[in-house]
């Protein structure tokens, strides 16, 4: 199984600053035959189910701001936050799609400093 | 429009069963892979099972394997988990996604267990 492992577990920000959060897979899961890692970030909030923020690493999904985004590529991927803003507080998530079993990070707390 | 709406959750008994349901609708259903993902109160995800878009292959976490079977009827684009002797710790919300490319997931339906 491929392990997914973020850092740090929590993370105080000033409302404006940058918050950057990143994850590890034990394997690559850059897709060689269509040059694309499988690799998905989510936020979560109370009561709400995840919401997909970023897939292939960094194609932002529909409707999410811009100030959201995503890089990194076989075993390292960064979620950064370029502005952060009172509404993007929870728990975020990265995940790898490559193969069975979809794992997931253990999860990133975001607060407000 | 995209949906994917689970439904069968409830309050079950220790020991006793469900069958969850998730229908789908927007996107080719009979061509994708579909799987089962959960999370228990306050914990993260945890991915559950998965079967194959024509159902002659599947897969389950091993806290599962031997209790739930998840299948899949294409003619009515509906996706299911048979979940037997149910445990107190399979309490959770429990998700239907697909992960072909853009990954999709449905709002979830609770799954409580009592002892």
């Amino acid at each position: 199984d491929i392990v997914m492992t973020q850092s740090p577990d929590s993370l105080a920000v000033s409302l404006g600053e940058r918050a950057t959060i990143n994850c590890k897979s034990s394997q690559d899961v850059l897709y060689s035959s269509n040059n694309k890692n499988y690799l998905a970030w989510y936020q979560q909030k109370p009561g709400q189910p995840p919401k997909l923020l970023i897939y292939w690493a960094s194609s932002r999904e529909s409707g999410v701001p811009d100030r959201f985004s995503g890089s990194g590529s076989g075993t390292d991927f960064t979620l950064t936050i370029s502005s952060l803003q009172a509404e993007d507080v929870g728990v975020y998530y990265c995940q790898q799609y490559y193969n069975t079993p979809i794992t997931f990070g253990q999860g990133t707390r975001l607060e407000i400093k | 429009q995209v949906q994917l709406v689970e439904s069968g959750g409830g309050v079950v008994e220790r020991g006793g069963s469900l069958r969850l349901s998730c229908a789908v609708s927007g996107f080719p259903f009979r061509s994708s892979a579909m799987h089962w993902v959960r999370q228990a109160p306050g914990k993260g995800l945890e991915w559950v099972a998965f079967i194959r878009y024509d159902g002659n292959n599947d897969s389950y976490a091993d806290s599962v394997k031997g209790r739930f079977i998840i299948s899949r009827d294409n003619s009515k684009n509906t996706l299911y988990l048979q979940m037997n002797s149910l445990r107190v710790d399979d309490t959770a919300f429990y998700y239907c996604a697909t992960f072909g490319g853009l990954p999709i997931w449905g709002q979830g339906t609770m799954v409580s267990v009592s002892s």
